[in-house]
């Protein structure tokens, strides 16, 4: 099956500092890679959808110059959380679409922790 | 919007059948999932089903879905206590041209030895 790979699987920054989360597809291109947030005891709430070369579609309530998204490969989409914060702590995970599959793919996820 | 339900916890008992249900609420979805995360772990796809099947059999799993009434279940046969794990219903649909999923909360299956 299709593997993502997610880089780091956990960080711990200090409050002020950017972190930077890459999520990659392994064995396969991605033409569309999609970024989630997990709280504690809830689901996954969709952040933003990326396409491969193109600007990143972020959802309702996402502050998109606080999560920067950068799609510039087939393969490789990183999210940069700016200026981090104790509320930024949460459990990012990524996903990759491929165009001849229907279903995502998830990477393993990233835990943020933000003193 | 788009909202998926999904009770938050279901207990069995080792060797017995596990069933977690859920509902959604769009009717445009395409494809249905079921997705298992271990404790501090990613989401790993079990299974999925397309709008137009009513049954999909995978080994140990069932998936049921009920268009009509917009019900899935994920049905776990022999219950083990590695299946003890969290797991997510998920619906995709087509937005903006985007294929979007939307997840439940999750349902905790706790297996008693």
């Amino acid at each position: 099956g299709a593997v993502v790979s997610q880089h780091p699987s956990r960080v711990i920054c200090k409050s002020g500092t950017s972190v930077k989360i890459e999520c990659r597809s392994l064995d396969f291109q991605a033409t569309t890679m999609f970024w989630y947030r997990q709280f504690p005891k809830q689901s996954l709430m969709l952040m933003a959808t990326s396409n491969e070369g193109s600007k990143a579609t972020y959802e309702q309530g996402v502050e998109k110059d606080k999560f920067l998204i950068n799609h510039a490969s087939l393969t490789l989409s990183t999210l940069t959380v700016t200026s981090a914060h104790p509320e930024d702590s949460s459990f990012y995970i990524c996903s990759a679409k491929a165009g001849i599959y229907n279903e995502q793919f998830f990477g393993p996820g990233t835990r943020l922790t933000v003193l | 919007g788009e909202d998926v339900e999904q009770s938050l916890f279901l207990s069995v008992r080792e060797g017995d059948s596990s069933v977690i249900n859920c509902t959604y609420t769009d009717s445009s979805s395409t494809y249905l999932y079921w997705y298992k995360q271990e404790p501090g772990a990613g989401l790993q796809l079990l299974t999925y089903i397309f709008s137009n099947m009513d049954m999909k059999q995978d080994q140990r799993l069932t998936v049921l879905l009920n268009k009509k009434d917009k019900h899935l279940s994920l049905r776990i046969a022999d219950t083990q206590t590695g299946d003890s794990a969290i797991y997510f219903c998920a619906e995709s649909f087509h937005s903006g041209g985007y294929q979007k999923v939307t997840f439940g909360i999750g349902t905790k299956l706790q297996v008693i030895p």
